[in-house]
């Protein structure tokens, strides 16, 4: 089983519309996670990260976080075709590295 | 307040050549991290350097490979003999506590 799964899409989500975007994890031990955002040839931005159960919103991002589950989500509400990026869930381990999953592709259609 | 420098942007080697990649974190950190990417996969840890030494390296290739980070200057990873597999983006990010920050990455071609 890997660390951070991620489904790689690509997800096709319709512009104004909520994308959603999951992730499990291995490690029952890990307290923060990370959304980063990678659009095409550049680097990762972080965009969101969640240390408790339930949600965090910041704008038109909401994080959930279930750890009871080992699962951790991203939505986006109003997706705007900006949007449009690989985004990555990331989590630290044990050993205090961030391990990333290998990302879901979102693209929002006009 | 820069962020996290990485140097050269794009650096094309012929195989058999040595690769340097140097990244300097954001002012303030102390923690540097490197990772790869390569096309179309998501990115792996290689390793984790404090100034002046090697913290986790348990993502390194066994050879060829090598990191520093010394009490002046940048970190480097350096890449001897490169091959062809080794064509991908190398990624520095810093630390200070939670959440990393990326630099724009090194992305090597070797020919």
């Amino acid at each position: 089983q890997k660390e951070v799964e991620q489904n790689s899409g690509p997800l096709s989500v319709p512009e104004g519309a909520i994308a959603s975007l999951n992730c499990t994890y291995s490690d029952r031990g890990s307290q923060s996670f990370f959304w980063y955002r990678q659009y095409s040839g550049k680097s990762p931005e972080l965009i969101m990260f969640i240390y408790s159960n339930g949600d965090k919103e910041d704008g038109r991002f909401t994080a959930q976080l279930n750890k009871a589950s080992q699962y951790v989500s991203l939505l986006i509400r109003d997706s705007q075709p900006s949007d449009s990026a690989t985004y990555l869930c990331a989590v630290p381990n044990s050993a205090s590295k961030i391990i990333f999953g290998s990302g879901t592709r979102l693209s929002i259609r006009p | 307040n820069a962020g996290v420098m990485q140097n050269p942007r794009h650096l094309v080697r012929r195989r058999g050549q040595e690769a340097r990649l140097r990244c300097s974190p954001m002012k303030g950190h102390s923690h540097v991290y490197w990772y790869r990417q390569l096309p179309e996969e998501g990115l792996k840890f290689m390793v984790y350097l404090q100034k002046e030494n090697i913290i986790d390296e348990s993502g390194m290739p066994k050879e060829r490979f090598s990191a520093e980070f010394p009490k002046e200057g940048p970190s480097i990873l350096r890449i001897q003999q490169v091959v062809r597999g080794d064509s991908a983006a190398y990624f520095c990010a810093s630390s200070q506590g939670e959440g990393y920050t990326f630099g724009s990455g090194t992305r090597l071609t070797v020919v």
